[in-house]
């Protein structure tokens, strides 16, 4: 199993283009998250899909959009790039025991100037 | 005051040494309490859930305080691979948000 994956793992944006972070899973999470973290400011809930057709905010969800496509995947679109969106990204699908364990892609590394 | 608080640190022990790092939080219904791990330019890893009667697993040790709303995880016998920072979350509110804290950066040193 290849767990969590995203892709891709390093990007640079000028300010004002556009991309899409992919993400996909493999562990059947029903629920998955999309977080960007940033020194100092610790890890920051962006969007959350508590199921398959279903999206919501999270804590600062200006300047993105997501898509469920399917359970195992959910993407996460910047649809003009601004340099304060540079960070790292993680994405994230809930499991184990009691469905509130995070388990995390490795992380795109966006730089946008 | 901010909902969950962890002292940055670093922390910085040598090799052997027993450390012990606190989390606050703020929000007294929280309802689960996790420590994640997480190596530098990795993602956060699930080290152990913190359950109220306290959990131990091999050298680390979760407990719960919740008159005083704090977690605890202490490592002993730290080793070299424990070096990372360390990550306190907590399942907050009616709508089970997660909480996360800004780490605890931990340096072990030979």
């Amino acid at each position: 199993n290849a767990g969590v994956t995203q892709t891709p793992k390093f990007q640079v944006l000028k300010t004002g283009q556009s991309m899409t972070l992919q993400c996909a899973q493999d562990m059947n999470h029903n629920s998955m998250y999309w977080y960007r973290q940033d020194p100092g400011m610790g890890l920051r809930l962006i969007y959350y899909s508590a199921s398959e057709g279903t999206t919501d905010k999270g804590e600062v969800p200006n300047g993105y959009n997501v898509s469920r496509l399917n359970k195992r995947e959910f993407s996460l679109r910047l649809e003009s790039a601004a340099p304060s969106q540079t960070s790292v990204y993680f994405c994230a699908g809930a499991g184990g025991a009691t469905g509130e364990t995070q388990y995390f892609g490795p992380g795109t590394r966006l730089l946008v100037l | 005051r901010k909902e969950v608080e962890q002292d940055p640190g670093p922390f910085n022990v040598p090799e052997g040494a027993t450390v012990a790092f606190n989390c606050t939080y703020s929000n007294s219904a929280s309802q689960s309490f996790f420590w994640y791990r997480q190596d530098c330019r990795k993602e956060p890893k699930l080290l152990m859930s913190v359950y109220s009667s306290g959990n131990e697993d091999g050298r680390f040790t979760a407990q719960l305080n919740r008159a005083s709303q704090y977690i605890s995880l202490l490592i002993r016998d730290s080793k070299l691979s424990d070096s990372a920072t360390y990550l306190c979350v907590v399942l907050a509110g009616n709508n089970r948000k997660l909480i996360w804290g800004l780490g605890t950066s931990l340096a072990v040193n030979p």
